[in-house]
Formats: C-alpha cells, sequence, structure tokens
C-alpha cells in the first residue's frame, strides 16, 4: 500500500543552522509529493510540491527533490529563522487518486534564537 | 478572502457524549474533505463531498461518525457516542477542483478530547 515515512521529531536547531527533512514513500509508480506546514494555531499550508522524478519544490528557502531511485523527497533549508519553527508533514497523491492524500506523521521543528 | 474555518477550536467531552464539529470551507468550493490525526500520528483522510454528496468516504472509522454537508456549504462531523481512541486533531479542507495536486487549504482543526 501508499505509505509516507518521516524522521521522528522534534528537530531543535539554532538559527541560521542547516535543515534537513528525512521522507520516503512507498507507492505505485509516479505519485505527486507534497511537503505541507503548520504553523502554531494556523491550518495546514502547501509548502511546496514535485509531480514528477527529479522535479525540485521551492518555496520561502525550502527545497525537496523528487528522488524516484530512493523513493525520498526530503526536506532542505540553508538558514533556517525562528519564525520557521513549525510541523512539517510530507503527503503523497497516489496515482490512482486525485484527491486522497497520504500523510507523513509530521516532524515538529524549533528553531532557538 | 476567507479561509477555511473550523470550530469549535477545541473540544472536551466525555465518553459516550455526541459531539459535533463544524467546517466552512471557502465560498464557491464544491470539494470539501475532513481528515484527523490521531495521537499525533499520521494525518489521515476521512471523507470527500463534492458540493452535498459524498464523494468516498472509505476512511471514516466506523458507523459512530456521520459526516453532513446541507445545502453544499457548511460541513458537520458528528461523533456519537464518542470513544476514547476518538482523541485528536480533526482538520477540514476545501478546494475549486476535486484534486490535490495544486494543494488544498486546510482549517486550523478541531482539537477533540474523550475523556
Amino acid at each position: 500500500g501508499n505509505s509516507v515515512t518521516q524522521m521522528e521529531g522534534p528537530v531543535t536547531l539554532s538559527e541560521e543552522a542547516f535543515l534537513t527533512i528525512n521522507c520516503t514513500y512507498t507507492a505505485t509508480g509516479y505519485p505527486s509529493l507534497f511537503w505541507y506546514v503548520q504553523y502554531p494555531g494556523e491550518g495546514l499550508q502547501l509548502l511546496l510540491k514535485a509531480t514528477k522524478a527529479d522535479d525540485k519544490g521551492s518555496n520561502k528557502g525550502f527545497e525537496a527533490t523528487y528522488r524516484k531511485e530512493t523513493t525520498s523527497f526530503h526536506l532542505e533549508k540553508g538558514s533556517v529563522q525562528v519564525s520557521d519553527s513549525a510541523v512539517y508533514f510530507c503527503a503523497l497523491l497516489p496515482m490512482d487518486s486525485s484527491y486522497k492524500l497520504i500523510f507523513g506523521s509530521g516532524t515538529r521543528l524549533l528553531v532557538r534564537p | 478572502e476567507a479561509g477555511v474555518t473550523q470550530f469549535p477550536s477545541h473540544s472536551v467531552i466525555e465518553k459516550g457524549q455526541t459531539v459535533t464539529l463544524r467546517c466552512d470551507p471557502i465560498s464557491g468550493h464544491d470539494n470539501l474533505y475532513w481528515y484527523r490525526r490521531v495521537m499525533g500520528k499520521e494525518i489521515k483522510f476521512l471523507l470527500h463531498f463534492v458540493k452535498e454528496s459524498k464523494q468516498d468516504e472509505s476512511g471514516m472509522p466506523n458507523n459512530r461518525f456521520l459526516a453532513e454537508r446541507t445545502g453544499g456549504t457548511y460541513s458537520t462531523l458528528k461523533v456519537q457516542p464518542a470513544e476514547l481512541e476518538d482523541s485528536g486533531v480533526y482538520f477540514c479542507a476545501s478546494s475549486l477542483v476535486g484534486t490535490a495536486t495544486y494543494g488544498y487549504t486546510f482549517g486550523s482543526g478541531t482539537r477533540l478530547t474523550v475523556v
């Protein structure tokens, strides 16, 4: 079946540190891949996405590359800020569904000043 | 434009009681989805409405859960009777078209605690 595995948190970093949050998936064919973010007190927001192999999604300084060979979609940012503190969810959209997202368990990021 | 609104934001009820969660989607969005996150685990799909019709309710855990969307506007999710394992965060999302490819707009969720 389809599934997403994320690194467990919390991840605690100092401001300006490099961030990597690992995400691997299991799915048939070529699913679309997403990162959603939930800031404190807010709803889930789409952060970035990639719809085919080798695509790179990017937004707000965050990047993730769709790696079919390693079934991964790791989230990276070169220099985190305190305002990046949030919960990050990796998700996939299977090829056989246009609307049913499959999420990982989320990774909490805490950035200290 | 106003986002997806959910209320209450928090609800604490006793086992065996009834709770109704409400979701107001973005105006004009025909597609409405319910998801939930239990015990800090994965966010899981519950169901999908297109206007007032249930398109897919394959994720509903059991018949204690009833979702409605009267008139194709707001939606309610009723849990009756609530059990301890129903505790979690219930998210609602809406979209103009019935695909997640362009991303959904989610509400901030209702945190349900059953004691």
